[in-house]
């Protein structure tokens, strides 16, 4: 089955406490990103990558990291995570560019607590 | 990038047609306008995608008008399971493209 699996679905950790989500798909697609949901602000892009090796900001990239060393796996870092992350995570990926043409295939989220 | 814009909320009824329209004054030539469903805490979902005219498929018909400034997203005969936010993007494939989904519309429908 066709998919995008986030890991893990929920998390409540500390502040300071480097914490990593893992996003993994297995349909062989190039383009893949992640996203944070917050009530009144929609869904806003943190990082994209293109294709292995590539990566690049979105709209709101502070405070993470990410990484491309394998085509189907695109792992979002916090290194010192803050309360002001609290928020739900989305990775998504698609076959070319970023969905423009056919379309994003979206993972069941990450709901991400920092106290 | 061109930007889009769609009512922030739309109030519907079970077994109405609903309309929601997409601005978006700035298209480029290249650009697709695609359509995204979200339940909550949920992913969001591909409806559908058009380049011009109409296009029509099992949950949903995307109508564009032949100066593509604007797009509306109608779904037939909407149920309770409707109720849920749907966003429209616009863009072209390439390596300056970036989704934006932006806040969407959040449809409720009642019964």
């Amino acid at each position: 089955e066709a998919q995008v699996t986030q890991n893990p679905r929920y998390l409540i950790t500390v502040t300071g406490k480097k914490l990593t989500v893992t996003c993994s798909q297995n349909m062989n697609h190039e383009y893949m990103s992640w996203y944070r949901q917050d009530p009144g602000l929609g869904l806003r892009q943190i990082y994209y990558s293109m294709n292995v090796e590539v990566t690049d900001k979105g709209d709101v990239p502070e405070g993470y990291k990410v990484s491309r060393k394998e085509k189907r796996n695109f792992p979002l870092i916090l290194e010192s995570p803050s309360p002001n992350q609290t928020s739900l995570y989305f990775c998504a990926s698609s076959l070319l560019g970023g969905g423009a043409r056919g379309e994003l295939f979206f993972g069941e989220g990450s709901r991400l607590t920092v106290l | 990038l061109a930007k889009t814009t769609q009512p922030i909320s739309m109030d519907s009824y079970e077994g109405q047609e609903v309309n929601i329209t997409c601005s978006h004054n700035n298209i480029a030539t290249n650009d697709y306008i695609t359509w995204y469903q979200q339940f909550p805490s949920q992913g969001p979902r591909f409806i559908i995608q058009g380049y011009k005219t109409k296009v029509t498929n099992e949950v949903a018909s995307l109508f564009i008008p032949a100066d593509r400034k604007s797009s509306t997203l109608s779904l037939p005969r909407v149920s309770l399971s409707d109720t849920a936010v749907y966003y429209c993007l616009v863009g072209a494939s390439g390596g300056s493209y970036i989704p934006t989904f932006g806040r969407g519309t959040s449809l409720i429908v009642h019964p």
